[in-house]
C-alpha cells in the first residue's frame, strides 16, 4: 500500500491551464477505473473533484477534468483561477475495498 | 443536507487508546460504507479503514491493522473508530468520509486531531 506519486509542487498563471500527474501501478490506477480527486484549501476538508476517472460531480467547474493513461492518471484545471490554489490529492482503489491516496500537490496560481 | 461531525480527539500517550465517533446526518446512513481517512501534519492524506452499510464487513490499511478497530451503530447514525497501541506516527487529523460508490468519497467532516505524544 505505497502511496501514490504525485509531485510536490505545480503553478500556472491565471487563465492557463496545468496538469497534476498521479502515478500508481498495475495494482492500483493500472487495474481500476476507480481513480477520484480531492481538492483541499488549508484548514478545509477535502473536497471530492473527479470521480471514476474522469467523471465531474454536480457542481464541480467543467475546468477540472481527469484521465488515465495506463498506471498514471492525470488531472488537468484549465483557464487557472486564483480560487483553484489549494492541495490536489488523487486517490486509487486498490481492490478488497482498499485505498491509496497519492502524495498531494501543491497548486499556485502565479 | 450531508453533515458529518467528528469527535473524540485529543492527546494520547504512546499505547494509550482514544475512540473517536462520527455523527452522520442527511442521509440514509445505513445504505453508505463509511470510512476513516487520516492526515498527519504536512503529509497527505492515507486512507485507514473501511466499514459497510451494514457493519459486517471491515477493512484496514496495514499501518493499523490490528490495532484500531471501525465500527458503527446505524440506530445512532454514528460511525466509530477505536484505536489502541497508539503510536507517535498516528497524529494526525481524521477524517470520517462518506463513499459515493465503490472508489471515491463524497462527503467529509471537519477532522478531529489525535496527537500521540509523552
Amino acid at each position: 500500500q505505497s502511496a501514490l506519486t504525485q509531485p510536490a509542487s505545480v503553478s500556472g498563471s491565471p487563465g492557463q491551464s496545468i496538469t497534476i500527474s498521479c502515478t500508481g501501478t498495475s495494482s492500483d490506477i493500472g487495474y481500476y477505473d476507480y481513480v477520484s480527486w480531492y481538492q483541499q484549501h488549508p484548514g478545509k476538508a477535502p473536497k471530492l473533484m473527479i470521480y471514476d476517472v474522469s467523471k465531474r460531480p454536480s457542481g464541480v467547474s467543467y475546468r477540472f477534468s481527469g484521465s488515465k493513461s495506463g498506471n498514471t492518471a492525470s488531472l488537468t484545471i484549465s483557464g487557472l483561477q486564483a480560487e483553484d490554489e489549494a492541495d490536489y490529492s488523487c486517490c486509487s482503489y486498490a481492490g478488497y475495498s482498499t485505498y491509496v491516496f497519492g502524495t498531494g500537490t501543491n497548486v499556485t496560481v502565479l | 443536507e450531508v453533515q458529518l461531525l467528528e469527535s473524540g480527539g485529543g492527546l494520547v500517550q504512546p499505547g494509550g487508546s482514544l475512540r473517536l465517533s462520527c455523527a452522520a446526518s442527511g442521509f440514509t446512513f445505513n445504505t453508505y460504507a463509511m470510512n476513516w481517512v487520516r492526515q498527519a501534519p504536512g503529509r497527505g492524506l492515507e486512507w485507514v479503514s473501511t466499514l459497510s452499510g451494514s457493519g459486517g464487513s471491515t477493512y484496514y490499511a496495514d499501518s493499523v491493522k490490528g490495532r484500531f478497530t471501525i465500527s458503527r451503530d446505524n440506530s445512532k447514525d454514528t460511525l466509530y473508530l477505536q484505536m489502541n497501541s497508539l503510536r507517535a506516527e498516528d497524529t494526525g487529523l481524521y477524517y470520517c468520509a462518506k463513499i459515493r460508490q465503490l472508489g471515491s468519497f463524497d462527503y467529509w467532516g471537519q477532522g478531529t486531531l489525535v496527537t500521540v505524544s509523552s
